[in-house]
């Protein structure tokens, strides 16, 4: 079966560095997301790796290792509104979105 | 520009019922996909429609029927609401034009059914 594992909860300081694993099992790999869901809204695109290595975008960064079947979201100078839900999602052989349960992350003073 | 549209925003419905989630977006996307989201589960997918006039069957489909008779709209049909219906349905849009066909979220509704 295709098996998305992530920490179900982080929590981390304000200003600090965190950074949030996915390990996949897929059926086929076209790339993988991560998405951010503030509590009550909708997921919203932050990253996509299809190549091996990190990809970095402001303060957020993504690395991927598909010979590994892994993928880091690193977050950099943590602000209170980086608390939410962090969402892992890989794009399988028929290019069909499988998502992990996410990582609520808490942010503390 | 408003992107992808969702109505309700929530809704209580009885058991039994008939209840269709509207969804519209802007963008003139060719693919759409319709979720449920619920605590402690990835999102999972219940329709798609790589483009206007075709849809397919997700992760999650019974109970569940879709139709896609322009690009704008994509509505979800509960023929018969059960409560194990209860959840968080997100619609979303992708292009393929997009790295890895980004997909881009509704707001969501959240329906209950008692």
């Amino acid at each position: 079966g295709q098996n998305i594992d992530q920490p179900t909860e982080m929590t981390a300081t304000e200003g600090a560095i965190v950074q949030i694993n996915c390990t996949y099992q897929t059926s086929g790999f076209n790339g993988l997301f991560w998405y951010q869901q503030h509590a009550g809204e909708a997921p919203t695109f932050l990253s996509y790796n299809v190549l091996d290595g990190l990809e970095e975008k402001g303060r957020f960064s993504s690395f991927l290792s598909r010979s590994k079947g892994y993928s880091y979201l690193l977050l950099k100078e943590l602000q209170m509104k980086d608390s939410a839900s962090y969402l892992c999602a890989v794009l399988d052989s028929n290019y069909q979105l499988i998502w992990g349960a996410g990582t609520k992350l808490i942010i503390k003073p | 520009i408003a992107g992808i549209t969702q109505a309700p925003t929530s809704q209580i419905l009885a058991a039994g019922r008939r209840m269709t989630l509207r969804c519209t977006q802007d963008m003139r996307h060719n693919a759409m996909y319709w979720y449920r989201q619920d605590l402690g589960l990835g999102l999972r997918l219940i329709h798609y429609s790589n483009t206007a006039g075709t849809t397919g069957k997700g992760e999650v489909p019974d109970g569940y029927s879709v139709s896609r008779a322009n690009t704008d709209d994509f509505p979800l049909t509960l023929a018969s609401a059960v409560p194990s219906q209860t959840s968080v349905y997100f619609c979303a849009s992708s292009d393929s034009s997009s790295p890895g066909d980004t997909q881009y979220f509704g707001p969501g509704t959240r329906l209950t059914v008692l």
